[in-house]
């Protein structure tokens, strides 16, 4: 069964440091989504991607943010100059119709 | 803005059945969906409701009253691998400011399934 894919599945960085976490959403899906969630707090929404731009971003996702899809296959999330409150679980999401399919997220810690 | 509502936990009795209920109060409706999340790992897709009425899968099943902002998943036959959070999920519709197909997610409930 397809699945969406995420690497890597922990990311230790110091505070003011660029990551970068990479998706591959499934492959005939059309609609991309990054959502986070802080130890023991509820699922954020961050930004929605279709058609090579963002259709729609929260509060969250301020000028630290931006996503990209590169080539065909990846959807990358980067967070310019990292903040200790960016420690979060982030999860791709990509649906075709209704269904939304999380992919395992990333564990981004912020020393 | 949108409000969801859940309980924080609730435990069940393995081979039992337990209803998680959850309360929302949003603009322009567009579906209510059901997730499972064991810790650490991702939301599962369960359920999704944007009619009223009952909707049934297996051992899971989701009703929605959109006059009352209520929906419940309903587990039967309950086993210790259900032991997990539930995540309620409100869509918006298109056009509809914070729309966008994006979800909004309650804080789940903690469901513990004891012997």
């Amino acid at each position: 069964e397809p699945e969406v894919t995420q690497t890597p599945s922990h990311q230790v960085t110091q505070m003011g440091q660029e990551v970068i976490l990479r998706c591959v959403p499934i492959s005939n899906h059309l609609y991309f989504y990054w959502y986070r969630q802080i130890l023991g707090q509820k699922v954020e929404f961050l930004v929605s991607f279709y058609n090579n731009e963002i259709s729609e971003k929260s509060e969250i996702f301020d000028d630290q943010f931006s996503v990209e899809r590169p080539d065909g296959s990846n959807f990358t999330l980067k967070i310019r100059s990292t903040k200790l409150e960016d420690s979060a679980m982030y999860f791709c999401a990509s649906r075709s119709y209704n269904e939304q399919f999380f992919g395992p997220g990333t564990r981004l810690t912020v020393l | 803005g949108q409000n969801i509502d859940q309980p924080t936990e609730m435990t069940a009795t393995e081979g039992a059945i337990v209803q998680i209920n959850c309360t929302y109060q949003t603009s322009g409706f567009n579906g209510l969906f059901w997730y499972q999340q064991h810790a650490g790992e991702a939301p599962t897709f369960l359920s999704y409701n944007v009619l009223d009425g009952l909707e049934e899968k297996g051992r899971f099943s989701s009703f929605l009253s959109r006059s009352k902002g209520y929906s419940y998943l309903l587990l039967k036959e309950l086993q210790m691998k259900d032991s997990a959070s539930y995540l309620c999920a409100v869509r918006l519709a298109l056009g509809v400011t914070g729309g966008g197909n994006k979800l909004t997610f309650g804080t789940g409930t903690q469901l513990k399934v004891e012997l």
